[in-house]
């Protein structure tokens, strides 16, 4: 079975642009949560879905967007993009809500440098 | 709030050597604990987890870990190092508190020495 896909792999852009990360959950997985991962650091929670619904946010300011679409993709967008913004993005899935549930797959990540 | 403590953000151990990598939390609340292995440019795969019943988790590539509530600690052990260890390990705590997000540690960076 396919594991959690993220695309694209890589991405160079400038501060101020604006930027779309996509990520396609595990078969069968309606939850999807989005992380970002500074250099050295532990990864820090941005935006959790279930059934196309924000149902959990971070501490992540408004720049920060996501959507779940009906087939449970997802996309984060991060609008005037800042130099701090350069991490790696990890997505993550699971099957839905609740305890017996918690457990989330992760994606390989995008990397995304902003120069 | 949740949080979590790594102890010791680089360790060194020899090939065959005891592994061991210090997690302790902070919940309100019973908590569901993690450890994930990240190598280089790759995402976080799940070593094990603690969600309720036994204490001592067994995990993959001979991992374990125990929960100790009275210490709030969640520490990572394998009995002998190999080569292919090496990789970032990191701790994280949830609960089923309606927003199923992660708290990860600062993460340990593992290196074994031939």
């Amino acid at each position: 079975d396919a594991g959690v896909t993220q695309s694209p792999t890589h991405l160079i852009k400038t501060r101020g642009q604006q930027v779309t990360l996509r990520c396609s959950p595990i078969s069968g997985h309606k939850s999807v949560s989005w992380y970002q991962q500074v250099l050295g650091q532990g990864p820090q929670f941005i935006f959790q879905y279930y059934e196309k619904e924000e149902r959990g946010r971070g501490n992540f300011p408004d720049r920060f967007s996501a959507r779940q679409f009906p087939n449970y993709s997802s996309e984060l967008n991060v609008n005037a993009l800042l130099l701090g913004d350069s991490a790696l993005y990890l997505c993550a899935s699971s099957p839905g809500q609740g305890a017996i549930y918690n457990e989330q797959f992760f994606g390989p990540g995008t990397r995304l440098t902003v120069l | 709030a949740q949080s979590v403590t790594q102890l010791g953000s680089h360790v060194s151990v020899s090939e065959g050597a005891l592994v061991l990598l210090r997690c302790n939390y902070s919940s309100s609340v019973p908590p569901y604990l993690f450890w994930y292995v990240q190598y280089p440019n790759q995402g976080l795969q799940l070593l094990l987890k603690y969600t309720t019943g036994a204490t001592l988790v067994k995990g993959i590539n001979g991992f374990e870990a125990e929960f100790k509530k009275s210490e709030t600690s969640f520490h990572l052990t394998k009995p002998s190092a190999h080569m292919s260890d090496a990789a970032e390990y990191f701790c994280a705590v949830s609960r089923d508190s309606g927003t199923y997000k992660y708290i990860f540690g600062t993460g340990t960076r593992l290196k074994v020495l031939a």
